[in-house]
């Protein structure tokens, strides 16, 4: 089955710069690479996802690049803000069959006012 | 169109009991998910519902768990006889497909005393 590492697990980092948080997977037919927000006592939500396909996708402040020759697939947030506060989580999933988003461990990252 | 809702929000049992979880996906989403993080660690996959059928169930921890989604709409998730182990947040989640955006409930936290 799929594996997804992601790092660091805690991200501390002052408002304006930038935050980068990795995640690697396992098995090469996964194809869709969606990333999660989690604000404390929330639901996790979708904020930005990437398809096989593309290299790079950005919204606004976010920004997501996938390498699939290395297997790995990176969130950036520039100018970060206290409302970034949260636990990010990548995913990793394919089409069909009995493929499931499988889950990182998760990036608290904590931005200072 | 409502989101995804699960029930109870919080659960305090002792160890021994039983209890069920429910979770109401978003209508139409033939995808269900449940998942479980424990503090601090990965939102860990437990089992995948296609409509009323267990698609895939590796991530189950043992026999003292059993879902159920009869008919293929809500589901629930039994924990019987409950350990002090199982404690944790239990999420799930539903999605047109596997590779699109995975709608997730707020979670129920259970702890087991």
């Amino acid at each position: 089955g799929e594996n997804v590492e992601q790092h660091p697990s805690t991200l501390s980092v002052q408002e304006g710069d930038s935050a980068v948080i990795k995640c690697t997977y396992s098995d090469s037919a996964s194809n869709y690479f969606p990333w999660y927000k989690q604000e404390l006592g929330k639901r996790p939500q979708l904020i930005i996802d990437i398809r096989s396909n593309v290299g790079e996708k950005k919204d606004q402040r976010i920004a997501v690049t996938l390498n699939k020759t290395a297997k790995h697939f990176s969130l950036h947030i520039t100018e970060t803000q206290p409302e970034d506060s949260a636990v990010y989580f990548c995913a990793a999933s394919t089409t069909g069959g009995s493929y499931i988003p499988t889950f990182g461990r998760g990036t608290s990252l904590i931005v200072h006012p | 169109e409502a989101g995804v809702t699960q029930f109870p929000s919080h659960s305090v049992i002792e160890k021994g009991q039983t209890v069920t979880l429910r979770c109401d996906p978003i209508s139409g989403h033939d995808n269900l998910y449940w998942y479980r993080r424990v503090m601090g660690k990965e939102i860990k996959f437990l089992l995948h519902f296609v409509k009323e059928s267990k698609q895939d169930e590796s991530g189950m921890p043992n026999n003292r768990f059993l879902a159920e989604r009869t008919g293929g709409t809500y589901s629930t998730l039994k924990v019987q006889p409950a350990e002090l182990e199982d404690s944790g947040v239990y999420f799930c989640a539903s999605s047109l497909w596997t590779d699109t955006e995975a709608f997730f409930g707020q979670g129920t936290r259970l702890t087991v005393v």
